[in-house]
Formats: C-alpha cells, structure tokens, sequence
C-alpha cells in the first residue's frame, strides 16, 4: 500500500495563487488518477478535481490539477484566492491491484 | 438530483454492532454504471474507505483490509438504499461516516456524498 503526503497547511493573502501538493510514497503517481475535495466544517467533502486535471461542473476555472511525475506528486492550484475557498483539502488516489483507496491527510488553507 | 440520506444511531456500545443506511433518490442501487461506497472520518484516522457495493449483472462488493473481516454491505433493492454493518466495534471506530456515489463510468473519484452521521462508541 502506499500513502499521500499532503502538506498539514498553508495559507496566502486573497486574490493571489496557493499551489498544494500531494506526493505518492511508492509507486508512479501517474499510475492511477488523483481526485481532490474541499471540506467545510461540519460538511462533507465536496470533489474540485477528478482524473487528474478534470473539474465537475459548477467548480470555477480558478481551481486545477496537475501531476508531476518526476516528483511523484499531484497538486492543486487555486488562483485569485477568495475568503470562501478557506478550508480543508484532500487528495486522493487508488490502487490497481485491489480496489483500495487512499486518502491523503488534508491541509488546512487558510486566506488571509 | 441525486440525494443520499443517511440515518442510523449515533452511539454504539462497544463490541456490539453498527448499522447504518444511506437511502438514495434520484437513482438507482441497481444501476450497472455506478458504485455506492461507505467512507469515515475521524481525527485519529483522517478519511478512510470502507467499502462499497455496485451491480453489474450481479451484485458485487468490496471492503478495505482494515475492516474486511468484520464489515458488511448490503443493497437493498426494495427501498432502494444500501445499509452498512459493522460489527464488534471498538471507541477506534468513532468517526463521522458518509456514504458516497462514485460518477457514471467511475470507479474512484466521489462526486455525491451524503450528510454524514457521527457514531460515537462509548458504554
């Protein structure tokens, strides 16, 4: 089994670009896609990325994914920062061998 | 629209056995292009998948390692919902869980996910 890593926070000023990351402890991170979720307190998570790079409808265009396979890592973009996008974000990715899924530990985005 | 509903008792004594049920609107349990899954949350554990059932000619279903061997996933076609039990539980076991839809086609990106119910195990 292997893990994702995820930063435990980061925060940056509104209207600016916050990047988090996402590194796979073992195997490729292109191997299998990675999603990502914004969490509320006191909600459940809601999807902003699938398939690597893919955003549901209704997510603006401020939020984007990438993988990086020479770090073996995913991240999440988020441009032109708003108060409302402060929250809790995780990755997540699977194995292919067994359907298991791996969630990472979450970062706390914090706009200010 | 799709909806997930989630209901079931917030607090369990130890060893003794967790149900809970997600009653779906706006789809099917049966629906051959979609999988229904069971996921928890706690500080200690952070997200954890549990498990899911889906059907495709046949009702299959799949459990993490961790609690293979003392969970279980049932749909039930006639209310169109499916249950989760989990049995012997530990406080380990406190979490807030959520059950959860992955997108026609998909396997393991989750774009609909219920309320949550808090369980507490405690005597």
């Amino acid at each position: 089994n292997f893990m994702l890593t995820q930063p435990h926070s980061v925060s940056e000023s509104p209207g600016k670009t916050v990047t988090i990351s996402c590194t796979r402890s073992s195997g490729s991170i292109g191997s299998n896609y990675v999603q990502w979720y914004e969490q509320r307190p006191g909600s459940a998570p809601t999807i902003v990325i699938y398939e690597d790079n893919q955003r549901p409808s209704g997510v603006p265009s401020r939020f984007s994914g990438s993988i990086d396979r020479s770090s073996n890592s995913a991240s999440l973009t988020i441009s032109g920062l708003k108060t409302e996008d402060e929250a809790d974000y995780y990755c997540q990715s699977y194995a292919s061998t067994y359907p298991h899924v791996v969630f990472g530990g979450g970062t706390k985005l914090t706009v200010l | 629209q799709v909806q997930l509903q989630q209901s079931g008792p917030g607090l369990v004594k130890p060893s003794q056995t967790l149900s809970l049920t997600c009653a779906i609107s706006g789809d099917s349990v049966s629906s051959n292009i979609v999988t229904w899954n069971w996921i928890r949350q706690s500080p200690s554990r952070g997200l954890e998948w549990l498990g899911r059932t889906y059907y495709r000619s046949k009702w299959y279903n799949d459990y993490a390692v961790s609690v293979k061997s003392r969970m279980t996933i049932n749909p039930d076609t006639t209310k169109n919902q499916f249950s989760l039990q989990l049995n012997f539980v530990t406080p380990e076991d406190t979490a807030v869980y959520y059950c959860a839809r992955t997108p026609p086609g998909g396997l393991y990106a989750f774009h609909m996910w219920g309320p949550g119910t808090m369980v507490t195990v405690s005597s």
